[in-house]
Formats: structure tokens, sequence, C-alpha cells
């Protein structure tokens, strides 16, 4: 089974500081993506990636960074976090190409910043 | 510019079939249609995709109207379980998924 593992479920983070959201897949795929999920706005495409060191913008990209120094790893950086911010985050991966490739998530990191 | 459309919200009655609509009227010739589904606090999970045709699966079964322009997820039976919101997804180009913001269903028992 495919496995999409984020190391935090739950983050309480101060104003201003620097957040590292990371996320490991262990399917060999070369996509991998960051959402952020707020009620009644559904999931909001942050950054993808389709290749290692590779990396797009997706719908808000704004006041977020991304790494992906290895395949099965990417990780979502808030420089400084602001209570906006606040949110459950979920990272998800799937194989490349345009034709029908699934894609599976992790169970999701729930950041509050105060 | 909207991707895909739903119904926000809707019910349906223990073991009948529960038919969730979704418009995906700007769809392009290669992009896939896919459904998930989320519980609440959980991680969406997979329920099923397709291109043209209609697909079933232990799940659920999709249709794909001819112009694609829309399709229908079908749960044959709802049970409790299956209260959560779905999402159709369409894959755009650049490999990106794009959500929208789902329809709650409700399985009344």
């Amino acid at each position: 089974d495919v496995k999409v593992t984020q190391s935090s479920r739950y983050l309480v983070k101060r104003t201003g500081e620097k957040v590292f959201l990371e996320c490991v897949q262990d399917m060999d795929h070369e996509n991998m993506f960051w959402y952020r999920q707020d009620p009644g706005l559904g999931l909001r495409l942050i950054y993808f990636s389709y290749d290692v060191k590779m990396k797009e913008k997706g719908d808000i990209p704004e006041g977020y960074s991304v790494s992906r120094e290895k395949k099965e790893r990417f990780s979502l950086i808030l420089e400084s976090a602001s209570t906006n911010q606040t949110s459950m985050y979920l990272c998800a991966s799937a194989q490349g190409g345009i034709s029908g490739n699934t894609i599976y998530f992790g169970e999701g990191s729930w950041l509050t910043v105060v | 510019d909207a991707k895909t459309t739903q119904p926000p919200s809707m019910d349906c009655a223990e073991g009948r079939a529960a038919n969730l609509p979704c418009n995906h009227s700007t769809i392009s010739g290669n992009e896939y249609v896919y459904w998930y589904r989320q519980i609440h606090s959980q991680g969406p999970q997979y329920i099923i995709h397709g291109l043209k045709n209609n697909e079933t699966n232990e799940m659920a079964s999709l249709i794909i109207t001819e112009d694609r322009k829309s399709s229908t997820l079908i749960l044959p039976h709802a049970t409790l379980r299956d209260t959560a919101v779905y999402y159709c997804i369409v894959r755009r180009a650049g490999n990106q998924f794009y959500f929208g913001t789902g329809t709650s269903l409700t399985v009344i028992p």
C-alpha cells in the first residue's frame, strides 16, 4: 500500500516562527503536493513538485516555500508564521504523467499559529 | 474560473442510492475525472476515476456524460459510514489536481 507520512499531526507555533512541515512517500512517485484545507474553502493547492529540486506554485503560494532535495521527501516551509496560516495541511503524492494516476494523501497536519 | 462545480450538501436515506453530480464544463480531452471523499479530520480517500467511459468498482460507479462536461458518482446502497465530503476533481495540465469545495453527503438512518 502507498504510504504518505506527515511528520507532525498537531502543531502550535507562535507568530513569526519558522515552521517546517515534512512529508515522506514510499512509492517512488514523481509528483508531490501540498494543500491547505479551511472550512468552506475546500482543498487549495499551495505548491507542487514534479521532480527533485523542481517546484511549481499552486493557487495560494504566498507566505510559503517548499523544498524537494530527495524524491521521497517534500517539505513545506512557513518562513514567518502568521495567524492566517492556521489551517490543516495535507501532503499528497502521485506518479508522473497526465494520464490517470491516483493521488494519495497523508493524514494531515493541524497547525495553529498563536 | 471554476474547474468543478458541486452542490454544497445532499442528504440520502440509508440503503438508497446516493447520486452526487459534478459539472466540469472546461475539461480538456486528456483530463481525467476523479472522485475522493473525506471523513472528518482525515486525509481524502480515493474512490474512482474515469476518462470517457463509465466505471464501476467495489465502492461506487462513475457515469460521465458523452460530452464529458459533467459526471455523477453513484453509491448504490448508502450506509451511515458513507457520510463524508465528496470531491470531484479534474487533473489539470501540468499534473496539478484541482479540488473544489465538495459536496457534504449526510446519510440519514
